[in-house]
């Protein structure tokens, strides 16, 4: 079962437009959640996050909304660039017990970005 | 501040061999988890480790091992490998209580 989805595998985004990358999750146990950006070849990095009491994080061009009731985030990038190209992956963490730092992930959305 | 680091970056096994990955976390972070990317599937949670103890695990076969040495550096093994064994394996420190994960490159596996 999963517990985080994303479940537009590809997006394509003409350069300057406004990327929205949506996530759905299922467990209401969760309540932080983060988006990471992950390059070929590279390891995954931390984008930008939220925590459940809230419905709205800034940084930049990247905003993440939250809304708790639909069990749902996304993650808007404005204006997109050629360099924002990459898969997105939406993770959420929730309290699995003995102060572990599990994340559960999506299964990622790739972004492109037409110049 | 250096990142994590992952060691080998990639290699090459057979079906029935063993392999033993390594990875250093960032300096001050004490907790080390590891995940198997493979097409289509994300990430998918292997095992965490927290001084030395296994904290917490995923739903993995017990060929899929790990351990933590005292200066937080860890080590995942994998025995007797399957041809669906070979996938990015990513390794991730964390310090904080919110469990933001810092990833290192990853150790890609092929196992033919």
């Amino acid at each position: 079962d999963q517990q985080v989805k994303q479940n537009s595998p590809s997006l394509s985004v003409q350069e300057g437009r406004i990327s929205i990358l949506n996530c759905d999750y299922t467990n209401s146990m969760f309540d932080y959640f983060l988006w990471y950006k992950k390059y070929p070849a590279e390891g995954p990095t931390f984008l930008i996050s939220i925590s459940s009491i809230k419905d709205k994080n800034e940084d930049g061009r990247f905003t993440v909304f939250l809304n708790k009731s639909a069990k749902h985030l996304s993650l808007h990038i404005v204006p997109s660039q050629p360099g924002d190209s990459a898969v997105y992956f939406c993770a959420a963490s929730g309290d699995s017990g003995a102060g572990s730092y599990q994340l559960t992930f999506g299964k990622g959305t790739k972004l492109s970005v037409i110049p | 501040k250096a990142g994590v680091t992952q060691t080998p970056r990639y290699l090459i096994k057979t079906r029935g061999q063993q392999v033993t990955l390594s990875c250093s976390p960032i300096s001050g972070h004490r907790s080390v988890s590891w995940y198997q990317q493979t097409p289509g599937q994300g990430l998918q949670f292997l095992f965490e480790y927290f001084s030395e103890t296994q904290r917490n695990k995923g739903n993995f076969p017990g060929r899929f091992s790990g351990r933590q040495f005292s200066n937080s550096r860890s080590e995942m093994n994998v025995s007797t490998l399957e041809l669906g064994d070979s996938a990015l394996y990513l390794c991730a420190s964390s310090n904080s209580i919110t469990g933001e994960l810092f990833f290192g490159e990853g150790s890609r596996l092929t196992v033919l």
